[in-house]
C-alpha cells in the first residue's frame, strides 16, 4: 500500500544531542514537508521541499536541518540548537507544492522527547 | 498574527446530532480550503477540501460551507457518531501561480461525539 512512513514512533534525546527523524513516501510525490505539533497549537511548518536536492524553511526552521537527496525521502534532523525540541512531528507529501487545490497526505507522527 | 483561526477549542455534541465546526480566515489570497481530522498520536487524514470558486462541498456525512464575504468556511457533520470524535483541523492555502502553496493550519477544534 501507498503511503507514509515515519519513524521512530517514539524517541527520547538528552539534552545537546542532534538526532534525525526518518519519513520515506512512496506515493510518487514531489512535494515533502516536515510539521511540528504542540499543545494548544495549530500544525507549523519547518521545512519544505519542492524536488530533490531542494528544500526551503519554513515558519520555524531554526534549530532544523534537512535533506532531500531522493525523491521518497525526506530525513529532519533535530539539532542541539534547536531550544524546545519536544514535540510531535509530522511528515507529509503532495503531488506538487505549486499546485492549487493540492492535498497533502501525512504520516502517522514521530514524538520526540529531550530528558 | 493568525491567519487561520478556530475559535472553539472544544465541542461537544450529541450523537445523532449536527457537529458545525467553524474556522475564519484573514487572508483574502486564500483560494483552497481543506478540513483535517486527527486522532490522538496519529497523524491528520484528509477529510474534505472546497475551492474558492465553490460555497459548498459535501461528501457522506461531511459538508464544507465557503463564506467568501465573510472569509468564513463551517464543517457539518450529519449525523455525528462516536466515531468522529477527535480535533479537526482547517487549514488553507493560496497559490501565487507557482511561488507558494504552503497550507495555514488553524489550532485545531476537539470534537466529543457522546452516545
Amino acid at each position: 500500500d501507498g503511503g507514509i512512513t515515519q519513524s521512530p514512533k517514539y524517541l527520547f534525546r538528552k539534552e545537546g544531542q542532534n538526532v534525525t527523524l526518518s519519513c520515506e513516501q512512496n506515493l510518487n510525490h514531489d512535494a515533502m514537508y516536515w510539521y511540528r505539533q504542540d499543545p494548544g497549537q495549530g500544525l507549523r511548518l519547518i521545512y519544505y521541499s519542492q524536488i530533490v536536492n531542494d528544500f526551503q524553511k519554513g515558519d520555524i526552521a531554526e534549530g532544523y536541518s534537512v535533506s532531500r537527496e531522493k525523491k521518497e525521502s525526506f530525513p529532519l534532523t533535530v539539532t542541539s540548537a534547536q531550544k524546545n525540541p519536544t514535540a510531535f512531528y509530522l511528515c507529509a507529501s503532495s503531488i506538487a507544492r505549486d499546485t492549487s487545490g493540492n492535498t497533502i497526505y501525512f504520516g502517522e507522527g514521530s514524538w520526540l522527547t529531550v530528558v | 498574527d493568525q491567519q487561520v483561526k478556530q475559535n472553539s477549542p472544544s465541542l461537544s455534541v450529541q450523537e445523532g446530532r449536527i457537529s458545525i465546526l467553524n474556522c475564519d480566515y484573514t487572508n483574502s489570497m486564500f483560494d483552497y480550503f481543506l478540513w483535517y481530522k486527527k486522532y490522538p498520536a496519529e497523524g491528520p487524514t484528509f477529510l474534505i477540501s472546497i475551492s474558492s470558486i465553490k460555497d459548498k462541498n459535501e461528501d457522506g456525512r461531511f459538508t464544507v460551507f465557503l463564506n467568501k464575504s465573510a472569509k468564513h468556511l463551517s464543517l457539518h457533520i450529519v449525523p455525528s457518531q462516536p466515531g468522529d470524535s477527535a480535533v479537526y483541523f482547517c487549514a488553507a492555502s493560496q497559490n501565487y501561480g507557482g511561488s507558494q502553496g504552503n497550507l495555514i493550519f488553524g489550532k485545531g477544534t476537539k470534537l466529543s461525539v457522546k452516545p
